[in-house]
């Protein structure tokens, strides 16, 4: 089955900085890849996502970048706030009939003022 | 229109008993998952219901089981809980099964605690 490795476990950065979370997944039928924000005691809340014929996308201070041939996605953050510290969640799956998500096992980003 | 959400909230059971948790998805979402989250091994699907179907299911013994209501509300039971299944337990529906909007919207969770 999927596999989602994720790294690294914890990021620290300064206000400002920009803030990197990487991800491979192991099976080349993923086709969805959603990143999901979870505040300390909230729920996880999807912040972007991309599907897998599409190689980047972008909201205001984020992006996600995805390379199919290495398997690999990536989460970018720029201008980071002290309101972006939480655990950071990526997540793949094969959909088309069934939604399961695979979970990396998460980021803390710690933006420091 | 309003969020995901689930009953209760809050949850303290005994080793042994059996534990029926709800989860209301957004109004017109067919698909309803359901995923554990703990500290060690983050979150893992449990789930997934489609038009009162299971889907598909993830590595979780028989003491875990689901089911999903007409109007898509679903619930999921733990029987003969042990002190491992203290967890987060959240739900997520999406708008569409197959083909179309695939994003998932996660409720707050059921905080369960077994003693």
């Amino acid at each position: 089955g999927e596999n989602v490795e994720q790294h690294p476990s914890t990021l620290s950065v300064q206000e400002g900085d920009s803030a990197v979370i990487k991800c491979t997944y192991s099976d080349s039928a993923s086709n969805y890849f959603p990143w999901y924000k979870q505040e300390l005691g909230k729920r996880p809340q999807l912040i972007i996502d991309i599907r897998s014929n599409v190689g980047e996308k972008k909201d205001q201070r984020i992006a996600v970048t995805l390379n199919k041939t290495a398997k690999h996605f990536s989460l970018h953050i720029t201008e980071t706030q002290p309101e972006d510290s939480a655990v950071y969640f990526c997540a793949a799956s094969s959909q088309g009939g069934s939604e399961k998500l695979v979970f990396g096992k998460g980021t803390k980003l710690t933006v420091n003022p | 229109k309003a969020g995901v959400t689930q009953t209760p909230r809050y949850l303290i059971k005994t080793r042994g008993q059996q534990v029926t948790l709800s989860c209301s998805p957004i109004s017109g979402h067919r698909s309803v998952s359901w995923y554990q989250q703990t500290p060690g091994q983050g979150l893992q699907f449990l789930f997934e219901y489609f038009s009162e179907t299971q889907r598909n299911k993830g590595n979780f013994p028989g003491r875990f089981s689901g089911r999903q209501f007409s109007n898509s509300r679903s619930e999921m039971n733990v029987s003969t809980l042990e002190l491992g299944d203290s967890a987060l337990y959240l739900c997520a529906s999406s708008y569409l099964g197959s083909g179309g909007s695939y994003e998932q919207y996660f409720g707050p969770g059921t905080r369960l605690t077994v003693t």
